[in-house]
């Protein structure tokens, strides 16, 4: 069974600066891609960032970026310059193309942005 | 604009009444999901479409029920709403063969 883990339940980060949030998972699966997304107050599932596992350079949105580790299993998402509108529980989750393209989600952390 | 609704947005309701919630994409995608979301935040897949007359069950066993007649909608059905089934319900959809989902505003059920 395909897993994700994010170990870290609460992060705070004061606004401008630079935070980092964890997420490892498990896989059988050879090609896959891993994504985070972002749950505002709104609750809208809103993508900031996707990873292609065969692709060995790190993706970058604008203030997102990912640390993307395939033989640690790992995908840490760091976001720069944090912003109060960043404030939100953020997901990582990863896709399994053998069962029809399904994701699988971790249970998420939810990001504090201090002014 | 492509996108994808979800109505209602909020529903409180009785128990035993039957709901259907709607899921609707201008984005031409032939995937499309269901969502469920725990008070605690754990989202759990319930339900699943490849296209048009296919419906499969995901991973968390829902008393729900879904059907695809049109490739843009997706509807969810539960018969006989009871407080469990309170929940934050999310509606996505995507490419065929293509792994990034796009999600809908959501609709959050309460049953009293």
């Amino acid at each position: 069974a395909q897993t994700v883990t994010q170990s870290q339940p609460e992060m705070s980060v004061q606004e401008a600066e630079t935070v980092t949030l964890s997420c490892t998972y498990d896989t059988s699966e050879s090609d896959y891609y891993l994504f985070w997304y972002k749950q505002p107050p709104s609750r809208q599932m809103i993508l900031v960032i996707r990873q292609e596992a065969y692709k060995q350079q790190n993706a970058t949105e604008n203030r997102f970026s990912v640390n993307f580790q395939k033989a640690a299993k790992s995908f840490s998402l760091k976001i720069s310059d944090s912003q109060l509108g960043d404030a939100a529980m953020y997901f990582c989750a990863s896709h399994k193309k053998s069962s029809g393209d399904k994701l699988t989600f971790g249970t998420g952390t939810r990001l504090a942005v201090r002014p | 604009e492509a996108d994808i609704y979800q109505t209602p947005r909020y529903l409180v309701i009785g128990t035993g009444k039957k709901i259907t919630l709607e899921c609707s994409q201008t984005m031409g995608h032939d995937k499309m999901y269901w969502y469920q979301q725990d008070p605690g935040m754990e989202l759990h897949l319930i339900h699943y479409s490849y296209g048009v007359n296919s419906t499969e069950k995901g991973d968390l066993s829902s008393e729900s029920t879904v059907s695809r007649i049109r490739t843009e909608h997706f509807p969810l059905t539960l018969e006989s709403a009871r407080p469990s089934h309170t929940s934050q319900y999310l509606c996505a959809s995507s490419h065929a063969g293509a792994a990034t989902q796009y999600f809908g505003p959501g609709t959050r059920l309460t049953v009293l």
